[in-house]
């Protein structure tokens, strides 16, 4: 069972399309990160969310947190074939860190 | 500041060898956390250590092993490989203190057992 359940688990959009992310718990986080990981190397941590209902924007990238800091979500405008890569979703709840299931972008040039 | 690294980048091994794998944590960073990633199972936790101490440990057998030096560099053993541990092996670290707790990661080891 998995904590962080994220959807879709595979995106495919031409590029200029919108579009959104979820990372979604039955459990309360202190913190979530958002990451991107390209094949074959780490993932790269893009944003901390620490706050209920905190919004952070980098550049055509949204993150939410919600309210109850059991949920986020990733909103990309825009897209462009650059953000292809696997986009997860992470937390720490109590003394252990935990990753999402993952959702697979690709841009279509 | 130089990031996390990990040696080697690549490695085959038999069914049956054991293997170390080696971590050194962006300077300044005490904890350094180790994941195993497959396509089957994504991304998961295998154990962190603080100080040269294991603080956390997830749901791995005892062939997956680990230990921390002094300098905080970090390595991580399997015995008796299976094919099954043929994984994309990531470690990560991060400064302890605050909430955030951002983990930063190096490329991976990428095991394949034959």
């Amino acid at each position: 069972t998995q904590l962080l359940e994220q959807s879709p688990q595979f995106l495919s959009i031409q590029e200029g399309e919108n579009l959104t992310v979820y990372c979604n718990s039955s459990s309360v986080f202190s913190s979530l990160q958002w990451y991107r990981q390209e094949p074959g190397e780490g993932p790269v941590l893009l944003v901390t969310v620490v706050t209920g209902g905190e919004v952070k924007k980098l550049k055509r990238l949204t993150f939410q947190f919600g309210d109850a800091r059991k949920d986020s979500s990733l909103h990309i405008t825009a897209a462009q074939p650059g953000d292809t890569g696997l986009y997860l979703c992470a937390g720490n709840s109590g003394n252990q860190f935990y990753f999402g299931t993952g959702t697979s972008l690709t841009v279509i040039p | 500041k130089a990031g996390v690294t990990q040696t080697p980048r690549y490695l085959i091994k038999t069914r049956g060898q054991q293997v170390t794998l080696s971590c050194s944590p962006i300077s300044g960073h005490r904890s350094v956390s180790w994941y195993q990633q497959t396509p089957g199972q994504g991304l998961q936790f295998l154990f962190e250590y603080f100080s040269e101490t294991q603080r956390n440990k997830g749901n791995f057998p005892g062939r997956f092993s680990g230990r921390q030096f002094s300098n905080s560099r970090s390595e991580m053993n399997v015995s008796t490989l299976e094919l099954g541990d043929s994984a994309l092996y990531l470690c990560a670290s991060s400064l302890v203190g605050g909430h955030s707790y951002e983990q930063y990661f190096g490329p991976g080891t990428r095991l394949t057992v034959t």
